[in-house]
């Protein structure tokens, strides 16, 4: 069945380091993929999302790349804030079932 | 703000009791989605809800069972409730289009805690 595999954390980067966060997805189908952010206290919200193979997402300085031959669909953004210090979800949307299905989330950490 | 809402915020009850939670879906989505979501076992979905069908099941368990209503509010039953069952209860709504589904909104969710 489709799965979502995502590193796991926490990851923990100095201000205005690189971050790559990695997602790797197996599906059946074309199914759309998502990032999605958790910010301490809250629900989850859309970060980006692409929806055809080659499709790049970006928002906020993120961005990510929807991969059909390495079927991944990994997040990255050049120089990250404090204020980026969430956790981050990638996500499969459905394909042939209604079924979105979620990674287990990477804790993000940035230090000033 | 998402526009979907979720009542109440925070839940406190004891341990063989029932609760209901309520979402309120983003104006003009048809489809519902329960998660539920715990320190040890990340997001998991429960159940999704399409124009009043039900439409996908996940690892919700016999004591738990939702609806949605004709006005397309959901209600999130839970019931005999187990010190396991604290959790944040989010739910999430999304439209359909061209026959693809679209991104899911997410509410701020019901923090659950079981004594």
């Amino acid at each position: 069945g489709n799965s979502v595999t995502q590193m796991e954390g926490p990851v923990t980067l100095s201000e205005e380091a690189f971050l790559t966060i990695n997602c790797t997805y197996t599906a059946t189908g074309y199914p759309s993929l998502f990032w999605y952010v958790q910010y301490p206290g809250e629900g989850l919200q859309l970060l980006l999302k692409a929806t055809k193979a080659d499709d790049k997402g970006s928002n906020k300085g993120f961005e990510a790349t929807y991969r059909k031959e390495t079927t991944s669909f990994h997040l990255e953004k050049g120089s990250v804030q404090v204020s980026d210090s969430a956790v981050y979800f990638c996500a499969l949307g459905p394909s042939g079932t209604y079924k979105y299905i979620f990674g287990t989330g990477t804790r993000l950490k940035v230090l000033a | 703000d998402s526009g979907v809402t979720q009542t109440p915020k925070h839940l406190i009850t004891a341990t063989g009791q029932r609760v209901t939670l309520r979402c309120s879906p983003r104006s003009g989505d048809l489809s519902v989605y329960w998660y539920q979501q715990s320190l040890d076992q990340g997001l998991q979905f429960l159940i999704h809800y399409y124009n009043g069908e039900e439409r996908a099941k996940g690892n919700i368990l016999e004591r738990f069972s939702a609806q949605q209503f004709p006005d397309l509010h959901s209600e999130l039953n839970l019931s005999s409730l187990e010190l396991g069952d604290s959790a944040l209860y989010f739910c999430a709504s999304s439209a359909r289009t061209s026959g693809k589904w679209e991104t899911q909104y997410f509410g701020p969710g019901t923090r659950l805690l079981v004594l």
